[in-house]
């Protein structure tokens, strides 16, 4: 059964980038599946933020594309978030999620990320 | 960017039928999903390709998809039931994905 877990620094500075990893368990990150971002801001509502795909073919929400890069590794199993020049707005728990055949069927429990000086 | 527009919110009493819309352009040339988040908790996914139900899922849940427009039913609800539910679909070319606004289900 795939799990999926985040992790990453739960503070960033205004202007700084903020950096993410999800970490994939029981199953490969090379299978037939996206992997994908999703955000929510307090007291808001789901962001879709961006996915990739084993290959490295990545799709971006265009209003963060110029500030977003995801990456995969798939020696260690695991697949990245950077945004850069974040700011208070940036300030989100982060999910990341498998995504078979369009569904997203499988996310982490989520992490917060504070946009804070 | 493309919209995906849900009501804020809806009530309904234990035992009645709640509908939840989702209206979007390229609905008709892309499927929607369904997702049930819980405080605290992350989204569960609840219908898949507009009308389908993942294992696991009551029969109550069903979606179905009209033009612009897809609507989660929820027959028969639950107190469990009361959440926070979002559609998601895909830009018109399928290059990118989008979330609805979000509906809040209240259950008097």
């Amino acid at each position: 059964q795939v799990q999926l877990q985040e992790s990453g620094p739960g503070l960033v500075k205004p202007s700084g980038t903020l950096s993410l990893t999800c970490a994939v368990s029981g199953g490969s990150i090379s299978s037939s599946n996206w992997w994908s971002w999703v955000r929510q801001p307090p007291g808001k509502g789901l962001e879709w933020i961006g996915e990739i795909y084993h290959s490295g073919s990545t799709n971006y929400n265009p209003s963060l594309k110029s500030r977003v890069t995801i990456s995969v590794d798939k020696s260690k199993n695991q697949f990245s978030l950077k945004l850069s020049s974040v700011t208070a707005a940036d300030t989100a728990v982060y999910y990341c999620a498998r995504v078979r055949d369009g569904v997203m069927d499988v996310w982490g429990k989520g992490t917060t990320v504070t946009v804070s000086s | 960017s493309y919209e995906l527009t849900q009501p804020p919110s809806v009530s309904v009493s234990p035992g009645q039928t709640a509908r939840i819309t989702c209206s979007g352009d390229a609905l008709p040339k892309q499927y929607a999903y369904w997702y049930q988040q819980k405080p605290g908790q992350a989204p569960v996914l609840v219908i898949y390709k507009d009308s389908e139900r993942p294992s696991g899922i009551p029969e109550r849940f069903s979606g179905s998809s009209s033009g612009t427009t897809v609507t989660l039913t929820i027959s028969g609800v639950q107190a469990e039931d009361e959440a926070d539910y979002y559609c998601q679909s895909a830009d018109s070319s399928g290059t990118y994905g989008v979330f609805g606004t979000g509906t809040k289900v209240t259950v008097l």
